[in-house]
C-alpha cells in the first residue's frame, strides 16, 4: 500500500530564509507526485506535479521539488520565502492517473518577518 | 482554466439530518472523487466513481454515505444521517483517464458542521 510521511508537522522560516519541506513516500512502483498547499480556509491548490522524465520539477509561486527514486523522497523547496508562503503544503502521491490521491499529514509552515 | 465547483460552500446542519453536497466535475472529466479533512488533520479519500458506479471506497465511507451522477453535469454526495463526527470539509476531485492527464483537480469544498 501506498503511504506519505512528511517530516515535521510545523516549520518555520525567516522571511527570505530557504524553505525546505520534507515529504517521503512508500510505493512498490514508481508513482506520480504531487504537493499541494491550502491557505487559511481554502481549498487545495496543486503546487507541482511528478509524473516522467526530469526529476527537478518547478511549480508555481517560485517552488520546485525533486523526486529522488533511490531516497523516496520529493521534498519542496524555495529559495526565499514570502509572508504569503504561510500555509498548510500536503504531499501526496497517485499510483496512476486515474486512481485516489493519498496524502500525507501535512506541514503547516510559518514565515517569521 | 476549467476548474472543479462545489455547492454549498458552508453547510449547518442538526445531527440526524440528511445532507446532500454537490459537485460540478471539469466537463471532460470521467473519475470523480470524495475526500474529507476533519479540522487539523490529513485529507482522507472517502470514494471514487467512474462509469456510474463507485469504484473503490474507504472504511470512512459506511453505509450512511452515497454518491450519485444524477445527470451529466452533477456528482453528488449524501450523507443519510449526520453525525457530530462528520463535521468535516468535503472536497469533490475530478481526473481526465489515460496517463497523459496525472491531475486530478480539486474543487474549493464544503465546510460541514454538524450540531
Amino acid at each position: 500500500a501506498q503511504s506519505v510521511t512528511q517530516l515535521g508537522s510545523h516549520v518555520s522560516v525567516s522571511e527570505g530564509a530557504l524553505v525546505l519541506l520534507r515529504c517521503n513516500y512508500s510505493s512498490s512502483v514508481p508513482p506520480y507526485l504531487f504537493w499541494y498547499v491550502q491557505y487559511p480556509n481554502q481549498g487545495l491548490q496543486l503546487l507541482l506535479k511528478y509524473t516522467t522524465g526530469a526529476t527537478l520539477v518547478k511549480g508555481i509561486n517560485g517552488f520546485e521539488a525533486e523526486f529522488k527514486k533511490s531516497e523516496t523522497s520529493f521534498h519542496l523547496t524555495k529559495p526565499s520565502a514570502h509572508m504569503s508562503d504561510a500555509a498548510e503544503y500536503f504531499c501526496a502521491v497517485r499510483k496512476t492517473s486515474y486512481d485516489k490521491v493519498i496524502f500525507g499529514p501535512g506541514t503547516s509552515l510559518s514565515v517569521i518577518p | 482554466e476549467p476548474e472543479v465547483t462545489q455547492t454549498p460552500s458552508h453547510q449547518v446542519t442538526q445531527m440526524g439530518q440528511e445532507v446532500i453536497l454537490r459537485c460540478v466535475p471539469i466537463s471532460n472529466h470521467l473519475y470523480f472523487y470524495w475526500y474529507r479533512q476533519i479540522l487539523g488533520q490529513k485529507v482522507e479519500f472517502l470514494v471514487s466513481f467512474y462509469n456510474n458506479e463507485i469504484s473503490e471506497k474507504s472504511e470512512i465511507f459506511d453505509d450512511q454515505f452515497s454518491v450519485e451522477r444524477p445527470d451529466g453535469s452533477n456528482f453528488t454526495l449524501k450523507i443519510r444521517s449526520t453525525k457530530l463526527e462528520d463535521s468535516a470539509m468535503y472536497f469533490c476531485a475530478s481526473s481526465e483517464r489515460g496517463e497523459l492527464s496525472v491531475g486530478q483537480y480539486f474543487g474549493p469544498g464544503t465546510r460541514l458542521l454538524v450540531l
